[in-house]
């Protein structure tokens, strides 16, 4: 079966820490790689997509090593309002086989940013 | 900014009974999709639907789903006959592409379906 892993969670951190994410991913095939973030009881907002050049958007730095299937985010300086569920999301072929790709969620690690 | 919308936000049915949620995917876009996410588990593709067929389905979209675009804006989700494990925020997305291509999605805000 194809899947997503996440680190369980969930990160208590202060206002200010840095806080890593990890992923790992079992489908080689996987094109595309993405990092999620869901507010709870909210739908997932696409938070930045993942490059095997690595990129940065501001705080976020996301990383994806192909060879390892392993996916990070890395949050520097987090503040209260980065508290949410970080969800690891890959594309790769869809489970029939017939050339159409899906989205694969991981489960989420719970991030609470404390005062 | 263009959004997905669905309604109802909420809907509580009994076991047994049909449900159909319903979704207006971004108006450009061509892909529509259903997810579901059950109460602390992991969202969960269903179904893809382009060109008016459905491209892609999971093993979860079993003959009880069906999807349905009646009209130029609407995408429908109806679940025949509602079981308790139906229970579940059902979320509907669309993209401009296919997902194939790395295309984001964007999600509406979700139906959550309580079976009684």
């Amino acid at each position: 079966r194809k899947e997503v892993e996440q680190d369980p969670g969930p990160f208590n951190v202060p206002e200010g820490a840095t806080v890593a994410f990890n992923c790992t991913y079992s489908n080689s095939a996987s094109q595309s790689f993405f990092w999620y973030r869901q507010d709870c009881r909210k739908e997932p907002k696409l938070l930045m997509s993942v490059y095997s050049s690595g990129n940065e958007d501001g705080r976020f730095t996301a990383q994806l090593n192909r060879a390892s299937q392993y996916i990070s985010l890395l949050i520097r300086d987090s503040k209260l309002s980065d508290s949410a569920t970080y969800l690891c999301v890959v594309n790769g072929p869809a489970y029939s086989g017939a050339g159409s790709y899906q989205l694969t969620f991981g489960k989420g690690t719970k991030l609470s940013v404390i005062p | 900014e263009p959004e997905v919308t669905q309604t109802p936000s909420h809907q509580v049915t009994q076991m047994g009974q049909e449900v159909i949620l319903r979704c207006v995917p971004i108006s450009n876009h061509l892909y529509f999709y259903w997810y579901r996410q059950i109460l602390g588990q992991k969202v969960e593709f269903l179904v893809s639907f382009y060109n008016n067929e459905i491209s892609e389905k999971s093993e979860i979209f079993d003959d009880q789903f069906s999807v349905e675009r009646p009209d130029g804006s609407n995408f429908t989700l109806k679940i025949r006959s509602t079981k308790l494990e139906d229970s579940a925020m059902y979320f509907c997305a669309s993209s401009e592409q296919g997902t194939y291509s790395g295309n984001t999605i964007y999600f509406g805000e979700g139906s959550w379906l309580t079976v009684v």
